[in-house]
């Protein structure tokens, strides 16, 4: 089963920043979280991950909580074509288990 | 580098046809990931391989279902018989073992009548 908790959808206005919340309260200290997206029809696709340090990089920033037991996905400036299912995993480690579990995600429309 | 490579896009079948999906991996990954997606159970894992070597199949739903990886550069899934509830998208994923992000192919549409 996933590990994660994400709203099922939220809405973003073209050009503004997009800000998709995760929860993750029963995540372990050696795994990370991990966000990838889906557009329509496609393959997921990876976008960032991190352990307990903020991250960034040319698509997105990662802010994970202090006690890790949350995360956010920031896309700084939301265009059309990052409307598509986002999810938040946490990678299990478990005797060498490379799975990652997707959950249901979050359904993000941005809005011209 | 052109990806994962998934064949065929699309395929319709009569029930109790075998069906076989096939994948390409991206050259140097070594481990590769087989995932269905449908509406009502979004996306789950079925097999993964590393180094040609199937480590985790609990996800494969039937005997009916069978995965082979005969070298680094080829992987197949193999659905005999297939069945109207076999309909969906699978997806072929691969990675470097101890790295960060999959690449996923662009699936493979099976729908059976």
């Amino acid at each position: 089963d996933a590990k994660t908790t994400q709203p099922p959808s939220m809405d973003c206005a073209e050009g503004r920043a997009a800000n998709l919340p995760c929860n993750h309260s029963t995540i372990s200290g050696n795994e990370y979280v991990y966000w990838y997206r889906q557009i329509h029809s496609q393959g997921p696709q990876y976008i960032i991950h991190g352990l307990k340090n903020n991250e960034t990089n040319e698509m997105a920033s990662l802010i994970i909580t202090e006690d890790r037991k949350s995360s956010t996905l920031i896309l700084p400036h939301a265009t059309l074509r990052d409307t598509a299912v986002y999810y938040c995993i946490v990678r299990e480690l478990q005797g060498g288990s490379e799975k990652l579990v997707f959950g249901k995600g979050t359904k993000l429309t941005v809005n011209p | 580098d052109a990806g994962v490579i998934q064949s065929p896009r699309h395929e319709v079948t009569e029930m109790g046809q075998e069906v076989t999906l096939r994948c390409k991996p991206i050259s140097g990954h070594n481990s590769l990931f087989w995932y269905r997606q449908t509406m009502m159970r979004g996306l789950e894992l079925l097999i993964y391989f590393n180094n040609n070597v199937p480590i985790d199949d609990s996800g494969m739903p039937e005997d009916r279902f069978s995965a082979k990886m005969p070298n680094a550069s080829f992987s197949t899934l193999k659905i005999q018989p297939s069945e109207p509830r076999d309909s969906a998208v699978y997806f072929c994923a691969s990675s470097i073992r101890g790295g960060y992000g999959y690449t996923f192919g662009s699936g493979t549409r099976l729908t059976v009548v």
